[in-house]
This record gives structure tokens, C-alpha cells and sequence, in this order.
């Protein structure tokens, strides 16, 4: 099994609709991560999260939230969705152990389509 | 404003060739650098890393080279192998809480 699974894996949904994506981990890290993934611009981090209190803002938080209900799931919801918001988007843990150096694994995406 | 920066959008290289990769960063701040390969409908893995106290770092068939007055790193791959043929990013942060990732670059290997 998948160490770090992101659901659903392929979302359509409409201007406005609210859209909740979620991520589990079962590698038992403290830090999860949520990032897009749009052509051109590479990834970009949206928010993340140190432990179930500490919950910081990314490059491009603005439109987005996102709630740590557990150690092992990080949750990002669009409360409108907008089309600009069509993108991959991928979920990331890490050890806070071993420092700045520490890779962070991804899950497989979710490719959200916004009409 | 970008601050990491993959210049080449793609690269062909011959199997049994070095393949090299480059990265521009414009923040002098960043000291910790990562590089991850990605194939589709995956998510990225990393590769190898290295810190800005270091000019060399060497993994296998893989060495990142840090060049800190430039503000450039550079990944080599030698030899290529077809199996290496994923879009490659190049990650670098200041403070080892956020990273900022460049555009990717796409690597074909030619058997």
C-alpha cells in the first residue's frame, strides 16, 4: 500500500462548487504539505503543517483552507472554486528529524478541473 | 517572481551520456538545495540533495554541484539510462520550512 494517498484522484466540478481534497499518510512524519502543480510554473506550496496545531501559510494560499484532523490527514478544501484553480495537486510529508535536508514524499495528485 | 529557476523546458541525451541539469536560484538566502525526479501520474521522489556548505554531492550515477557565487546548481547523471527519462526539479529553501520548486525540466533518454 501506498505510503501517502491522496483521494479523490480526478475531480470535475463547477465555478463555485466547494471541494474538499484529501491526503493520509501512514509513514507517521509530522510535517504534511500541500503544493500545485500548474504548466509552466512548476510547484508551488499552498500550505503546511508541522503537527495537528501548527497550520502555515504557502506561496499562494489565497482561496484555499485546509484542516490537520489527525497526524496522519491534511485535508485542503476550496470553499469556491474558481477555473484558475485547475491544477494537480499533490499532498507531502517529512521526518522533522535529520534537519532541512529531509525529503519529502508525495502522494500520487489529484488533477482537479474547475468549469 | 520565480525564484528558482529551470531555464530548459527539456533535454535529449544519448543512452551511456552525461545528462546535465541545471538550476538558477536568485535568493542568497537559500542554503538547502533538492532535486526530485518525477514520471507521470506519479508524484515526485527525491534524489539527492545538498547544503550550501557543500560544492559536491554524489549519489550513485548521480552528483549535484553547488555553485553559491553563481547562484547555480547543476545535476549530472552519468551514465544516462533510459530509466532516467522523468521531468527533474530543482528545490531550494532558506529556512528548511518551505521549499520553492522550479519548472521542471524533461529528460528523454535515447536507447
Amino acid at each position: 500500500d501506498a505510503d501517502v494517498t491522496q483521494t479523490p484522484r480526478n475531480r470535475i466540478t463547477k465555478t463555485g462548487k466547494r471541494i474538499m481534497l484529501e491526503c493520509s499518510q501512514t509513514k507517521g512524519h509530522d510535517r504534511m504539505y500541500w503544493y500545485r502543480q500548474d504548466p509552466g510554473l512548476g510547484l508551488r506550496l499552498i500550505y503546511y503543517s508541522f503537527d495537528v496545531k501548527d497550520i502555515n501559510k504557502g506561496e499562494i494560499s489565497d482561496g484555499y483552507s485546509v484542516s490537520r484532523q489527525a497526524q496522519a490527514k491534511f485535508s485542503l478544501s476550496l470553499e469556491s472554486a474558481i477555473p484558475n484553480q485547475t491544477a494537480l495537486y499533490f499532498c507531502a510529508t517529512s521526518d522533522r528529524t535529520g534537519g532541512a535536508l529531509n525529503e519529502q514524499f508525495f502522494g500520487p495528485g489529484t488533477r482537479l478541473t474547475v468549469l | 517572481d520565480q525564484q528558482v529557476k529551470q531555464n530548459s523546458p527539456s533535454l535529449s541525451v544519448q543512452e551511456g551520456r552525461i545528462s546535465i541539469l541545471n538550476c538558477d536560484y536568485t535568493n542568497s538566502m537559500f542554503d538547502y538545495f533538492l532535486w526530485y525526479k518525477k514520471y507521470p501520474a506519479e508524484g515526485p521522489t527525491f534524489l539527492i540533495s545538498i547544503s550550501s556548505i557543500k560544492d559536491k554531492n554524489e549519489d550513485g550515477r548521480f552528483t549535484v554541484f553547488l555553485n553559491k557565487s553563481a547562484k547555480h546548481l547543476s545535476l549530472h547523471i552519468v551514465p544516462s539510462q533510459p530509466g532516467d527519462s522523468a521531468v527533474y526539479f530543482c528545490a531550494a529553501s532558506a529556512t528548511g520550512n518551505q521549499f520553492y520548486f522550479g519548472t521542471g525540466t524533461s529528460l528523454t533518454v535515447i536507447p
